[in-house]
């Protein structure tokens, strides 16, 4: 899987858009952005994912960059329990036969304050 | 579609005892997950089944560490014996297709 980079830590306004970077320069034509989130100490989140196109659901929104070398994850009203450790992770999907375990990085740790 | 269950949520076991943890996948999930979370470490793999078979169990610590999956539902993880470094938070995640992994709650696991 390719390597992520993403910023230690970052802090948010409650009810403003949090907007969390990840840089993935190695990613290969085939790997997929993927985001899930850890809060406190529950188990792993997911909460999109994308290959190209920018995509968006319930929870928040995915912008990818056209040479795909960085995304950003969007939520667009930061709640207090939004509060979490964000992880991008590249990986193959599941549909172009990618089963394969997924690495986690240290994430960014979101703060969202009052 | 009921989650990924976990068992015990908590589990605190004397140094040398034996622990083993249940993960029930969601059901049809053929792929199945082990990882944890050291103290202050990162998550990290252990290993993957794909039914009842071990495709990569490249991540498992050492030989005290054994996973299992007869029948290809639930695992068990069992850790014989325990040691002090083993203390942490285990993590089971199942897979279907077109989609993300889906984490239990976890384990943990308090070795004194």
């Amino acid at each position: 899987d390719a390597k992520t980079t993403q910023p230690t830590s970052m802090d948010c306004a409650e009810g403003r858009a949090a907007n969390l970077p990840c840089n993935h320069s190695t990613i290969s034509g085939n790997e997929y952005v993927y985001w899930y989130r850890q809060i406190h100490s529950q188990g792993p989140q997911y909460i999109i994912h994308g290959l190209k196109n920018n995509e968006t659901n319930e929870m928040a929104s995915l912008i990818i960059t056209e040479d795909r070398k960085s995304s950003t994850l969007i939520l667009p009203h930061a709640t207090l329990r939004d509060t979490a450790v964000y992880y991008c992770i590249v990986s193959q999907s599941a549909v172009s036969g990618g089963y394969q375990k997924v690495t986690f990085g240290t994430g960014t740790k979101l703060q969202v304050i009052p | 579609e009921a989650g990924v269950t976990q068992f015990p949520s908590h589990s605190v076991i004397e140094k040398g005892q034996t622990v083993t943890l249940r993960c029930d996948p969601i059901s049809g999930h053929d792929n199945l997950y082990w990882y944890r979370r050291v103290m202050g470490k990162e998550i990290k793999f252990l290993l993957h089944f794909v039914k009842e078979s071990k495709q990569d169990e490249s991540g498992m610590p050492n030989n005290r560490f054994l996973a299992e999956r007869t029948g290809g539902t639930y695992s068990t993880l069992k850790v014989q014996p325990a040691e002090l470094e083993d203390s942490g938070v285990y993590f089971c995640a199942s897979r279907g297709a077109n989609y993300g992994y889906t984490f239990g709650s976890g384990t943990r696991l308090t070795v004194v």
